[in-house]
């Protein structure tokens, strides 16, 4: 089945304590993405991926970071949570980055800092 | 400028009935693709249906159709007899060439509730 697996699907971490949420799709495809979901401001993307080694900055990559050593997965990478990092995060992947290309998404991890 | 607007906050449907979900966007590019997402209460995205800029037909799937306006700029969902799983939050997206990040725009979303 064509999927974007994301873990874990909910966490609950400290201020500080760095973590890393696994993406990974099964489909081959070339573009993945970095979207983080917040009440009032809808979807934002932090960072993407054209191909393997190959990320670029979104709207909002303070804070995070991703690799791209894989085509299949995409980490994002909290070095040191903060409070304000508390959303909801959804990984995201397309064949390519054109525009007529859908975007499959994964079940979305719930990210709690305290 | 908002490059997708959803302007229905909330919107209620008795069930078996037909809504429409409205959803305008802006782009200056020739080619692009608008999407909806269906996001339920368990927070998954689910992709619903696509409308690519050069499709002359309305899309279709199911129970979902896409009211495709070009020159009005305006891509609304039409859910044909709704059903009480249809309670969710809908969001209308984009992607044209213009976005260099290949990201999608999102609209607000609009929180559709289907009653008995």
């Amino acid at each position: 089945e064509a999927q974007v697996t994301q873990n874990p699907r909910y966490l609950i971490t400290v201020t500080g304590k760095k973590l890393t949420v696994t993406c990974s799709q099964n489909m081959n495809h070339e573009y993945m993405s970095w979207y983080r979901q917040d009440p009032g401001l809808g979807l934002r993307q932090i960072y993407y991926s054209m191909n393997v080694e190959v990320t670029d900055k979104g709207d909002v990559p303070e804070g995070y970071k991703v690799s791209r050593k894989e085509k299949r997965n995409f980490p994002l990478i909290l070095e040191s949570p903060s409070p304000n990092q508390t959303s909801l995060y959804f990984c995201a992947s397309s064949l390519s980055e054109g525009p007529l290309d859908e975007q499959y998404f994964g079940p979305g991890t719930r990210l709690t800092v305290t | 400028a908002q490059k997708i607007t959803q302007t229905q906050p909330g919107m209620f449907v008795q069930e078996k009935e037909a809504v429409t979900l409205d959803c305008t966007y802006d782009t200056s590019d020739q080619s692009y693709g608008l999407f909806w997402y269906k996001q339920p209460s368990s927070g998954e995205m689910i992709f619903l249906i696509y409308q690519g800029s050069y499709d002359e037909q309305n899309a279709t799937e199911g129970r979902y159709s896409l009211n495709f306006q070009k020159a009005r700029k305006s891509a609304n969902l039409v859910i044909s007899a709704s059903q009480l799983g249809d309670s969710a939050m809908y969001f209308c997206a984009m992607r044209d060439r213009g976005s260099t990040l290949g990201r999608l725009y999102f609209g607000r979303g609009t929180q559709l509730t289907v009653w008995p």
